[in-house]
């Protein structure tokens, strides 16, 4: 059972268009941080959300804290072929240093 | 150095052959983690030292899986009697402190034949 369940698991869409990814838990996060990872490479964090409904905004990429702090959206803005990656939320189980991460988006942006 | 580093970046092994993965954090990085990622899936925690203390072993497969960090700088994931499930991308990630932003390295690749 996964404790961040990501959706959809894999998006195919054209330059220009938009989308947007879920994170959703059953559980209560005190934040939850997106990151993005490209082939032969480690994660890359691109934002941490901490208070619920909480909403950041990084260039065409907009990110939101769910009100109740269980569940988070990316949304991307007329996505380009360089957005193309495997987007992964994650958040801190407990108070310890466990970080548990969602199954991961596989997008793919085709010019 | 700049990033954290990992050795080897690819692995390929023979089923029951031992392995032994490093991992140079970032200098100064009181944390470090190690990961296991399935192809196209995220990763999956297996374990989380503080300094030269293993704080968190729990995501560790099985007794064959052994991590350590005895200077509290470099650390190294050791897998006994590789099986072919043992098959996947190896992460390393340090960070300041406990739930300080995680920076990883590119990961090494172990094929399990």
């Amino acid at each position: 059972t996964q404790l961040l369940e990501q959706s959809p698991q894999f998006l195919s869409i054209q330059e220009g268009e938009n989308l947007t990814v879920y994170c959703n838990s059953s559980s209560v996060f005190s934040s939850l941080q997106w990151y993005r990872q490209e082939p032969g490479e480690g994660p890359v964090l691109l934002v941490t959300v901490v208070t619920g409904g909480e909403v950041k905004k990084l260039k065409r990429l907009t990110f939101q804290f769910g009100d109740a702090r269980k569940d988070s959206s990316l949304h991307i803005t007329a996505a380009q072929p360089g957005d193309t990656g495997l987007y992964l939320c994650a958040g801190y189980y407990n108070q310890g240093g466990k970080l548990i991460f969602g199954q991961g988006t596989e997008l793919s942006v085709k010019p | 150095g700049a990033g954290v580093s990992q050795s080897p970046r690819y692995k390929v092994a023979k089923r029951g052959q031992d392995v032994a993965l490093r991992c140079d954090p970032i200098s100064g990085h009181v944390s470090l983690f190690w990961y296991q990622q399935a192809l196209g899936q995220g990763p999956e925690f297996l374990t989380y030292f503080q300094n030269e203390a293993q704080l968190d072993k729990s995501g560790l497969p099985s007794d064959r899986f052994f991590a350590e960090r005895p200077e509290g700088s470099v650390s190294t994931l050791k897998i006994q009697r590789t099986q072919q499930e043992d098959s996947a991308v190896y992460l390393c990630a340090s960070s300041r402190g406990q739930q300080e932003t995680q920076y990883f390295g590119p990961g090494t690749r172990l094929l399990v034949l």
